[in-house]
Order: C-alpha cells, then structure tokens, then sequence
C-alpha cells in the first residue's frame, strides 16, 4: 500500500544548528514528492517539490529512490523555520498522500 | 487572488445533526480535493473533483458524507447526522491540471473548516 512515513513527531534543535527531517515512502509507480510546511495560524502551503529541485528558505530535498527517501535537509536553522512539515507523495490520480508531520522548534 | 476560500471556519454543531461546508478554490483551477485532518495527524484525502465530475471517493467517505461540485466552480461538502468521530479539520485544496498531464501543478489549500461535533 502506498504510505509515506515520518518517524520523528517532534526535532527540536537551536538556531544555527543543521536540520534534517525525515521522510520514507512506500509506491509501485514512479513517485511525485513535495514537503508541506504549516506554519503557526497559518494554511499549509507547498515548500517544496522534488521534480524541481530548488532550494526554498534554505531548504533542500533529494528524492533517493534506492532507500525510497525525501529527507528535507538546511544547514543552519532559524528561528522562523518552527512549524509544521509534512511530507506528501502524489498518486497517479493527483491526491496527496501525507505523512503524520514533523514539528520543528528551533530554539534561540 | 485571494487562494482557496473556505466557510464556515469553525462550525460546532450537536451529534446528529446535518452540517454543510463550502469550499471557493482558486478561479482558473479545475481539480478540487477534500481531505480531512485529526489532531496529530496529517491531511487524509477524502475525494476529489475535475470540472464537476466526481471522479474518486475514499473509503473513508461514508454514505453520511456527500460532496458536490454543480458548476465546476465552488463546492460543498455535507455531513449527515453528524458522529462523534466526524470531529477534524476539513480542508480544501485546488490546482490546475492540463489534460494528459496530470502531475505539474501541485494543490494549493484553504484555511480549512473546524469541526467540532458536542
């Protein structure tokens, strides 16, 4: 069955620091990937997706479909990076799949 | 452009009874999608529209649970006689979609509906 899966409910890391949040999928077909992003009182809205390979706020993802990952990758954190991501997988009639959610807290 | 448009954003209601949300994506967009989101979870796709056309429900869309789509424009979610369980986030999403090639826009979502079922 199609699932995406990410293992951390909560990272919590001080500004600076680099930030790695973890996505892994599962998919028969060739897979479309995006991170999602919520931040506080805020509507999700798309942060990335890996068929464009750009660089968002410092953000990066690379889609390694050996260890079927998406892992969102910055090398230093801020403070307004705190919020919600998810990770999303996009089935062949469009609708997303999403993962639980990571919060992220980058502490001062 | 204002984005996807959702009304109510907060709809409390008693078990039983029948609630309606409304859903204004963006203008040029013919692909409208449904999800719903618990606490601690992420978006869970619920259907799905192109045009007007319904063209899949999850299996979570119970026989309670309607969506419409009449003019390819707005649509409405309904939830009849309203379940303890039916408490989430109800959120809408749109994008646009060229025939043949249905994986270049991603979705574009609202604030949501809050539901919450006493």
């Amino acid at each position: 069955a199609q699932r995406v899966t990410q293992p951390e409910k909560l990272l919590s890391v001080f500004k600076g620091a680099p930030v790695e949040l973890k996505c892994n999928y599962s998919y028969s077909g060739s897979p479309e990937l995006f991170w999602y992003v919520q931040y506080s009182r805020q509507r999700l809205q798309l942060l990335l997706r890996h068929i464009s390979r750009e660089s968002i706020k410092g953000f990066t993802a690379d889609l390694n479909k050996g260890e079927t990952s998406f892992h969102l990758k910055k090398p230093f954190a801020q403070e307004e990076d705190s919020a919600m991501y998810y990770c999303a997988l996009r089935e062949e009639g469009g609708k997303l799949i999403f993962g639980q959610g990571t919060e992220l807290s980058v502490k001062p | 452009d204002t984005g996807v448009s959702q009304n109510p954003r907060h709809k409390i209601t008693k078990r039983g009874q029948n609630v309606t949300f409304r859903c204004d994506p963006i203008s040029e967009h013919n692909r409208l999608y449904w999800y719903r989101q618990t606490l601690g979870q992420g978006p869970e796709f619920l259907t799905y529209f192109q045009n007007e056309a319904q063209l899949e429900k999850s299996r979570l869309l119970s026989d309670r649970f309607s969506a419409e789509r009449p003019k390819g424009s707005f649509s409405t979610l309904e939830i009849q006689r309203t379940e303890q369980g039916d408490s989430a986030m109800y959120l809408c999403a749109s994008s646009f979609v060229r025939q043949g090639a249905d994986r270049n826009q991603p979705q574009h979502f609202g604030d949501g509906t809050r539901l919450s079922i006493l």
